[in-house]
């Protein structure tokens, strides 16, 4: 079973800064099926990264997605208020067919 | 646009099933995919198992196998998820959500449907 550990577990960071959160698989991810999610308070989570780095309709090219294999990267630049919330990874392929890690929380310091 | 529309809130004792429908609109519905998805309280999100609509066929997560059915009704663009013998640690938000283009991921979700299940 492949499991998705994120990293940290919390990130506290200011307005205006770069955040970088991590997503460590326990076996490689096929053929990089890797997407990010975003979720607020009270809300459905949003996809934001699919296919490891293309963005989906309607997010700002201050998300970016990179890595391969085992260790993915969700960089968000210049954050502004409203990308303070939970940010999910999850991956496809491996049993279970699907997979989420437990989540990065980004909150404001 | 995509929607997916969930049905409301349900209360259940233990041992109960629950059946939660997600009515799609806005896209054609057998041409995607269907997954379900759980969130507990201040939990993560825990995949559940997903159903091809085009071909009937479903994958579930092992820790679901014999207890979660997954169907569609094309005639009405609804998918359905049933959960049987329902425990208290059962208790969470399930959403569903549409597989995007290539079906690896999940590009539009329904609201979320609150299941609780107490005595």
């Amino acid at each position: 079973e492949i499991v998705l550990t994120q990293s940290p577990g919390t990130l506290s960071l200011s307005p205006g800064g770069r955040a970088t959160l991590s997503c460590r698989a326990s076996q490689s991810v096929s053929s990089n099926y890797l997407a990010w999610y975003q979720q607020k308070p009270g809300q459905a989570p949003r996809l934001l990264i699919y296919d490891t780095s293309s963005r989906a309709t309607g997010i700002p090219d201050r998300f970016g997605g990179s890595g391969s294999g085992t260790d993915f990267t969700l960089t968000i630049s210049r954050l502004e208020p409203e990308d303070f919330a939970v940010y999910y990874c999850q991956q496809y392929g491996r049993s279970p067919m699907f997979s989420f890690g437990q989540g990065t929380k980004l909150e404001i310091k | 646009q995509v929607h997916l529309v969930q049905s409301g809130a349900e209360v259940k004792k233990p041992g109960a099933s629950v059946k939660v429908s997600c009515k799609a609109s806005g896209y054609s519905f057998t041409n995607y995919g269907i997954t379900w998805v759980r969130q507990a309280p201040g939990e993560g999100l825990e995949w559940m198992g997903w159903i091809s609509v085009y071909h009937g066929n479903t994958d579930y997560a092992q820790k679901f196998q014999g207890r979660v059915t997954m169907t569609t009704d094309t005639s009405t663009s609804t998918a359905y998820m049933e959960l049987r013998s329902l425990r208290s640690d059962d208790t969470a938000l399930y959403y569903c959500a549409r597989h995007g283009g290539d079906g690896y991921y999940f590009d539009y979700w329904g609201q979320g449907t609150l299941v609780t299940v107490s005595s």
